[in-house]
């Protein structure tokens, strides 16, 4: 079966410093996506990213962060300037339908796990 | 908004016993409904989904889910639960957005673990 990859497994930032976190989704997917799930609390929609633009946001996606296509295989994740409380694991998906309603799974990543101290 | 409950957060079991683990959700429209799985040190994986159709469903390693749409759950099943069954099940729920182009938003549930002791 195709895989999201993620890169790096386990990031380790001071509070404050900017991280990029990346991910590669399924080469044919259309739609991406990242999620979080702070430690022993439920995954949360972040963010969709559909035609190199944002779809949707939730609340939790502020301005300090942002993501980006930059060259047609990777889909990253920016965090401006990091907080204590933006430790937690981080998946990126990815599902390819273009047509609504929607029939197609997402494909989730292995996460990044965002340390920050 | 929707919301996703679900109503064990650990449940340990042995070997052999069986297993159903609830999730109910509140959104009166249509929904696509899943059960996702996360073994210890792994991602998230696709247990089973419902569309449409039978309203019983079975997925991979055994694991079924009956959707019931008048009491708004999805419950989670297996008849004999393995050492190897050991992990966090997500129930969750995506509206189905018929003008918006495809994209998904899916809400999850806060998680069950389950312990299997062999």
């Amino acid at each position: 079966e195709p895989e999201v990859t993620q890169t790096p497994s386990h990031q380790v930032t001071q509070m404050g410093q900017e991280v990029i976190l990346r991910c590669v989704p399924i080469s044919n997917h259309l739609y991406f996506y990242w999620y979080r799930q702070i430690l022993g609390q439920k995954v949360e929609f972040l963010v969709s990213f559909y035609n190199n633009e944002i779809s949707e946001k939730s609340e939790i996606f502020d301005d300090q962060f942002s993501v980006e296509r930059p060259d047609g295989s990777n889909f990253t994740l920016k965090i401006r300037s990091t907080k204590l409380e933006d430790s937690a694991m981080y998946f990126c998906a990815s599902s390819s339908t273009n047509q609504g309603p929607t029939n197609e799974k997402l494909f989730f990543g292995s996460g990044t796990q965002l340390s920050v101290l | 908004a929707q919301s996703v409950s679900q109503h064990n957060h650990h449940v340990i079991l042995s070997e052999a016993a069986s297993l159903e683990l609830g999730c109910n959700y509140s959104y009166g429209g249509t929904v696509n409904l899943f059960w996702y799985v996360q073994y210890p040190g792994q991602h998230l994986q696709l247990l089973l989904k419902y569309f449409s159709g039978d309203p019983l469903v079975k997925g991979i390693k055994g694991f079924e889910a009956e959707f019931i749409k008048s009491k708004f759950s999805f419950n989670l099943r297996k008849p004999s639960v393995q050492w190897s069954d050991t992990a966090e099940y997500f129930c969750a729920v995506n509206l189905k957005f018929m003008n918006s182009g495809g994209y998904q938003k899916v809400t999850f549930g806060t998680g069950t673990k389950l312990q299997v002791i062999p």
